[in-house]
């Protein structure tokens, strides 16, 4: 069984188009995440979720907007896709009591935006 | 910002144990040193985590200075699927879960 999977695994699309990346934990955490890996390999948090509460927006554009239904679940919706989107998108998940320990990392979605 | 530095490449010959250093001269009291790896292509794993005492576990061994201000991960016997980006990231426990990547150190383990 997959702990934190992703969805799809390759996204390649237009600019201007909207597209969602899913994201599913089966290790029953209560807090998840999105962080972006451009192409210089940075790695950066985006967002993090706790019992389906934002907790940590990092000045990402409006544009993108996720969305976690419940808490094993969270997505990422991204309108008006920009070159400057292409990059790979994890997800990752962690449980937030006693602390903030290890986070699992999903395989990864690496979007291309032409 | 990431307050951790660490060499951007090391090399290691397969058997012999890996010693990775990370500078954090500026960790507070009451931050742990997280190590991660990000083996091509694939998401970030979660090592080994500490706060004063040496940590040990199946993965790796963490080696923190008396003084906090810099640590080593120690990988004992590398193998070749241990060729890596390993980053050393520094948190508190109240942080919201946010883990801050620096450039982190790309083990090359050789035969």
């Amino acid at each position: 069984d997959t702990a934190v999977s992703q969805t799809p695994k390759y996204l390649v699309t237009q600019m201007g188009n909207d597209k969602s990346i899913k994201c599913e934990q089966n290790l029953g955490h209560d807090t998840m995440y999105w962080y972006k890996q451009d192409s210089k390999k940075f790695l950066k948090i985006m967002f993090s979720y706790n019992n389906k509460e934002l907790i940590i927006n990092e000045t990402v554009p409006n544009r993108f907007s996720p969305k976690s239904p419940d808490k094993a679940h969270l997505n990422l919706h991204i309108n008006s896709l920009e070159l400057g989107d292409s990059a790979v998108y994890f997800c990752a998940s962690s449980q937030v009591a006693p602390s903030y320990n290890e986070q699992f990392f999903g395989p990864g979605t690496r979007l291309t935006v032409l | 910002d990431a307050k951790t530095t660490q060499p951007p490449s090391m090399d290691c010959a397969e058997g012999r144990a890996a010693n990775l250093p990370c500078n954090h001269s500026t960790i507070s009291g009451n931050e742990y040193v997280y190590w991660y790896r990000q083996i091509h292509s694939q998401g970030p794993q979660y090592i080994i985590h500490g706060l004063k005492n040496n940590e040990t576990n199946e993965m790796a061994s963490l080696i923190i200075t008396e003084d906090r201000k810099s640590s080593t991960l120690i990988l004992p016997h590398a193998t070749l699927r241990d060729t890596a980006v390993y980053y050393c990231i520094v948190r508190g426990y109240n942080q919201g879960g946010k883990l801050i990547f620096g450039q982190g150190t790309e083990l090359s383990v050789k035969p």
